[in-house]
């Protein structure tokens, strides 16, 4: 299994400002996700980081939007820019050591409220 | 694509009652199917799994059965107690990706 943290737990910001996201992961992990829950539903897949490679995102999520970084094996970061009352949400960051019957496992979230 | 459809809640339940969630799934593959839990004011938890047809996946009382043949991965639970309130989604995975379903918020009372 793993154990993945994240930074902040909550925040709010202003509109037009951006906020950068960390997950940690407490062993070295193939693949790392993000996911966005909005209020009241479901998760939505924004993108996938593997480490050495440029963020595959899903569609109707953007790099200019959703900016990703994976600098190594355990780390990870998302960047919501340009914030709009319409990305507040619960981000979520994932991690799986890869493979065919894998598992995700998922950070705590950050819960972000734009004004 | 895939996707998976849950039922539809909220759901309420009181102390010791059965439980049940459905969940069906299209799929082109032969996904790994899951149910992850989220109680309130947490992150996701992987409740159970099931990776191929027939095998039933279990924890905490929770018991799931992959049936291929109705495309169903339905959640029940004998005797439910006021801690398992929470939301319950059910998952695909096929190749890397997860696909959820819309999550069942279920209230169990005292």
């Amino acid at each position: 299994s793993a154990v993945i943290s994240q930074k902040p737990s909550r925040d709010i910001c202003q509109r037009g400002t951006s906020l950068t996201i960390q997950c940690q992961v407490d062993s070295q992990v193939t693949m790392m996700f993000w996911y966005r829950q909005q209020p009241g539903q479901s998760l939505t897949l924004i993108a996938t980081a593997n480490q050495g490679s440029e963020a595959t995102y899903e569609s109707g999520f953007v790099i200019d939007k959703f900016p990703i970084s994976r600098p190594n094996l355990t780390f990870s970061t998302l960047t919501v820019s340009n914030m709009s009352p319409e990305d507040s949400s619960i981000y979520l960051c994932s991690a799986s050591t890869g493979g065919g019957i894998d598992t995700q496992y998922f950070g705590p979230g950050t819960r972000l409220t734009v004004l | 694509g895939d996707s998976v459809t849950q039922m539809e809640g909220p759901v309420t339940l009181s102390e010791e009652a059965f439980l049940t969630i459905n969940c069906t799934y299209t799929a082109t593959g032969y996904p790994s199917l899951f149910w992850y839990v989220q109680y309130p004011g947490e992150g996701l938890q992987l409740l159970l799994k099931a990776t191929k047809a027939d095998d039933k996946g279990s924890n905490k009382g929770f018991e799931a059965t992959y049936r291929k043949e109705t495309t169903s991965f339905h959640l029940e639970k004998g005797s439910v107690q006021v801690s398992d309130s929470a939301v319950y989604f059910c998952a695909l995975r096929d190749d890397y990706k997860l696909s959820f379903g819309a999550g069942t918020t279920v209230t169990v009372r005292a």
